[in-house]
């Protein structure tokens, strides 16, 4: 059965750079079949979508607002994907989940979901 | 960029039926995906490509399109349904990106 558990950072400081790690169990990020993202959600909001990356493709697709703060990555080695996100400030302090995307018809769902850890940017 | 509508909450009794709207333009022509999110716990994958239900998700969930409003059926609701609902769709006609609607708290009179 997929798991996937984030790991990372519970506490970034202002400006830094946040980095969180998604381990894979059960399944290889390699599939051709699957994609895998990041989504957060802020304390009391709704699910805010980060990032995706197809790693048969080589292809990344990032939130248009976090685009220029957000770097994806992916290690097949240890079948992990990574997260980083820089110039952090306290509107960044959510709960961040890492989930697998499948997409059988051109419309792209996430099918399974990691726990989610919390991050909170404070000093 | 492309808007997913939800109302915040929608109240129904037990055993009743409850229905969770997901507005969006040409809804119909994106594939729409529905989430149940307990709290505490991580968005559930409950619906898929409008009305495609994965392994262990109650028939008791279903989904429709009716022109630009995406339609989450929840029947004989029970107590253990009362969550946050979030509709979600891929709008490639713009930069390729994942939308999520604000969700909607479904409370279990």
């Amino acid at each position: 059965q997929l798991q996937l558990q984030e790991s990372g950072p519970g506490v970034v400081k202002p400006s830094e750079t946040l980095s969180l790690t998604c381990t894979v169990s059960g399944g290889s990020i390699s599939s051709v079949s699957y994609s895998w993202g990041w989504i957060r959600q802020a304390p009391g909001r709704g699910l805010e979508w980060i990032e995706i990356i197809y790693y048969s493709g080589g292809i990344t697709f990032y939130n248009p607002s976090l685009k220029s703060r957000v770097t994806m990555s992916a290690d097949t080695s240890k079948n992990q994907f990574s997260l980083k996100l820089s110039s952090v400030t306290a509107a960044d302090t959510a709960v961040y989940y890492c989930a697998r995307l499948s997409d059988l018809s051109g419309y792209p769902y996430f099918d399974s979901w990691g726990q989610g850890t919390l991050v909170t940017v404070s000093s | 960029s492309y808007v997913l509508t939800q109302p915040p909450s929608v109240s129904v009794a037990p055993g009743k039926t409850a229905r969770i709207a997901c507005g969006g333009n040409t809804i119909g022509s994106k594939g729409v995906h529905w989430y149940q999110q307990k709290p505490g716990q991580a968005p559930l994958l409950l619906m898929y490509y409008d009305s495609d239900r994965p392994s262990g998700i109650p028939e008791r969930f279903s989904g429709s399109i009716s022109g630009n409003t995406a339609t989450l059926t929840i029947s004989r609701v029970e107590a253990g349904d009362e969550a946050d609902y979030y509709c979600q769709v891929w709008d490639s006609n713009n930069d390729h990106i994942v939308v999520f609607g604000g969700g909607t708290k479904l409370t279990v009179l």
